[in-house]
């Protein structure tokens, strides 16, 4: 059992289409993180939060918008998405950033298909 | 800055037979070392961790790892291997001082029977 919930486990949209991805942790953790990973790829770190605070932007492109109202829940709006953005995108939290010693906990991520 | 190498992309094994999964890192100040396995159509799971002391650690499932500074190395190891144990696994490396985790690029372990 995870303690990381993400849903839905699985979507499939249009490119045209807006959706969102969620991500809750019962863990009581403080920092937030969204992954994505394609086949056969390394895992690629898209955003992190600490304190409900964006503290980190890979450079991910403008049609993917986090958001984190509480240290409880972290959200992906997706809009207007390409075919290579189809992923698994995984979500983790931990207690907080600058422990870098305390691992991530995975939610079993949502896998997104863009037709 | 810190980065991670898995040096076997594939490793096919045999059941109950022993396996070793390779991770180098590079690193320019002292590392907390990590070792996480993604069963199929899930996230990634913590096997085990290295922060400090004794250099053999122990994890979940009957794997463990071994720490060592000089070759820069963190290897998994398990004496014998189940079906069960099929999945991507991966190294992971962040800096002592602070910094956000590194993955290596995965290996994936195909047990067969």
């Amino acid at each position: 059992e995870t303690g990381v919930t993400q849903t839905p486990r699985h979507l499939v949209m249009g490119m045209t289409n807006k959706k969102s991805l969620k991500c809750e942790q019962h863990l009581g953790h403080n920092a937030m993180y969204w992954y994505k990973q394609s086949a056969k790829k390394p895992l690629e770190l898209m955003f992190v939060y600490n304190f409900k605070e964006q503290t980190e932007n890979n450079s991910v492109p403008s049609r993917f918008s986090p958001e984190c109202p509480n240290s409880s829940h972290l959200f992906l709006h997706l809009h207007t998405l390409q075919p290579e953005d189809s992923a698994l995108y995984l979500c983790a939290s931990s207690q907080a950033l600058g422990g870098s010693n305390q691992p991530q906990h995975f939610g079993d991520g949502t896998r997104l298909s863009i037709l | 800055a810190q980065s991670v190498t898995q040096l076997d992309s594939q490793v096919p094994v045999f059941e109950e037979a022993p396996v070793e999964l390779r991770c180098n890192y590079s690193s320019s100040v002292s590392v907390y070392l990590f070792w996480y396995v993604q069963y199929p159509n899930q996230g990634l799971q913590l096997l085990l961790k290295y922060l400090s002391g004794s250099t053999l650690v122990k994890g979940i499932n009957g794997f463990e790892a071994e720490f060592n500074k000089s070759q820069t190395s963190f290897h998994l190891r398990k004496p014998s291997v189940h079906i069960s144990d099929t999945a991507e696994y991966f190294c992971a490396v962040s800096g002592a001082l602070g910094g956000k985790l590194i993955f290596g690029q995965g290996t994936e372990l195909s047990v067969k029977p």
